[in-house]
């Protein structure tokens, strides 16, 4: 089974550029997230979602950042402008997120995270 | 305080030896909780899941929970250079996290030792 897939691998732009990534999710995934993490922090959730909605956005700087999921499937997370302090690893996961509780889980969706993409703001 | 609290480490350890990392967490609504590996430059890998009090075991690795005191540890027996990588623990759920998003610690620095 294929893995979550993110392209570039890399980006180096200048600031004030725009910059654009991509993630394909494992089939069948409903739910996609994307996640930024800085050297030597654990990853911070930025946006997820369920099928094609976005249900948790609240860590997303929408005055630069936008993100979609048409169709359920694919995302793209756009930063426009770029600052300097944008870089870091962006991260994307996916999971089925199924109702099932078992022993107090909330719900058999464990996250599989995709390679990232390594954003260096000039 | 934050959410979820780990230490930076870099822990080091000789080779064969039990690597014991720690984590603890402030939202004591937290329901579930996870270990994730992260070898450099890689993505997180989760190696372990725990959900209830007391202690789950998977091959080398053993995860603890212990809910009234909010820490979660992970354990990693007869330990080797391959498991030299960063640990993330993260918590789901709780009071002030009731939409169900990972909450990760900063991550803890395992060094193991040949």
């Amino acid at each position: 089974e294929a893995g979550v897939v993110q392209s570039p691998r890399y980006k180096i732009i200048e600031k004030k550029q725009p910059v654009a990534f991509w993630c394909n999710p494992i089939s069948g995934h409903n739910t996609l997230y994307w996640y930024l993490q800085n050297l030597g922090q654990g990853p911070e959730l930025l946006i997820r979602y369920e099928n094609e909605e976005a249900v948790d956005d609240s860590q997303l700087p929408k005055d630069r950042f936008s993100a979609e999921r048409l169709k359920g499937v694919d995302s793209t997370l756009k930063i426009q402008p770029a600052e300097l302090g944008d870089s870091a690893v962006y991260l994307c996961a996916s999971s089925l997120r199924s109702p099932l509780r078992t022993s107090g889980d909330l719900g058999t969706d464990t996250q599989y995270f995709g390679p990232g993409t390594r954003l260096t703001v000039l | 305080q934050k959410e979820v609290e780990q230490n930076s480490g870099p822990l080091s350890v000789p080779e064969g030896a039990i690597a014991s990392l720690n984590c603890t967490y402030s939202d004591r609504g937290s329901q579930s909780f996870f270990w994730y590996r992260q070898y450099s430059g890689k993505s997180p890998e989760l190696i372990m899941s725990i959900y209830s009090n007391g202690d789950k075991e998977d091959g080398r690795f053993t995860a603890q929970l212990n809910k009234a005191s909010q820490y979660v540890s992970l354990l990693i027996r007869d330990s080797q250079p391959s498991d030299s990588a960063t640990y993330l623990c993260a918590v789901k759920g709780g009071i002030y996290n009731q939409g169900g998003k990972l909450i990760f610690g900063q991550g803890t620095e395992l060094s193991v030792k040949p």
